[in-house]
């Protein structure tokens, strides 16, 4: 049982380049997240979905898009990188009302 | 506006003795609260939670304690093991909503 799997886990990009940050979940949880974590900061929500075909923004989703693309499935794009983009991204699920699982991150550097 | 606070950004221990982790949050509409645990480069694991009509759950060696009035919370490790050393997150969930509001993290060092 896989849990919450996460790609790449690890990614150098160029300002100004593009990529998908891809994640899967194998426990049939409805609802999906993408949180950043960054010293100091904890981890702040970027986007979630609470079911498949619906998103909504967290408190920091300016530079992002999100795709539902499934039950399963919940990628994270940012179209145009830049530094302060720079942080370790982590997905998660949960079944409603109980707690989150988190994958293992993916750390991003902005050059 | 930081919903939920950890003031200690590190605490050190001694091998055996009481670990208390502490959390404050402002929104009174948060209904259920939980805290993980985080080593380095891997992903926070669920550690316990709490809903708001507790004031204490307990697991283990871990119990949380949950103080409506003074919107305060605590993580407390007994005894503290060396395995312990890592990041604890306090999280919080609104009544009704899914999302999960994080704090920012106390390091844990549990000394032999």
């Amino acid at each position: 049982n896989a849990g919450v799997t996460q790609t790449p886990k690890f990614q150098v990009l160029k300002t100004g380049q593009s990529m998908t940050l891809q994640c899967a979940q194998d426990m049939n949880h409805n609802s999906m997240y993408w949180y950043r974590q960054d010293p100091g900061m904890g981890l702040r929500l970027i986007y979630y979905s609470a079911s498949e075909g619906t998103t909504d923004k967290g408190e920091v989703p300016n530079g992002y898009n999100v795709s539902r693309l499934n039950k399963r499935e919940f990628s994270l794009r940012l179209e145009s990188a830049a530094p302060s983009q720079t942080s370790v991204y982590f997905c998660a699920s949960a079944r409603e009302w109980t707690e989150a699982f988190f994958g293992q991150g993916t750390r991003l550097t902005v050059v | 506006d930081q919903q939920v606070k950890q003031n200690s950004p590190s605490l050190s221990v001694q091998e055996g003795r009481i670990s208390i982790l502490n959390c404050d949050y402002t929104n009174s509409m948060f209904d259920y609260f939980l805290w993980y645990k985080k080593y380095p480069a891997e992903g926070p694991t669920f550690l316990i939670s709490i809903s708001s009509i507790k004031d204490k759950n307990e697991d283990g060696r871990f119990t949380v304690f949950l103080n409506k009035s003074a919107k305060h919370l605590s993580l407390h490790i007994v005894p503290s093991q060396p395995g312990d050393s890592a990041v604890y997150f306090c999280a919080a969930r609104r009544g009704g909503g899914n999302k999960l509001t994080f704090g920012t993290g106390t390091q844990l060092k549990v000394e032999l």
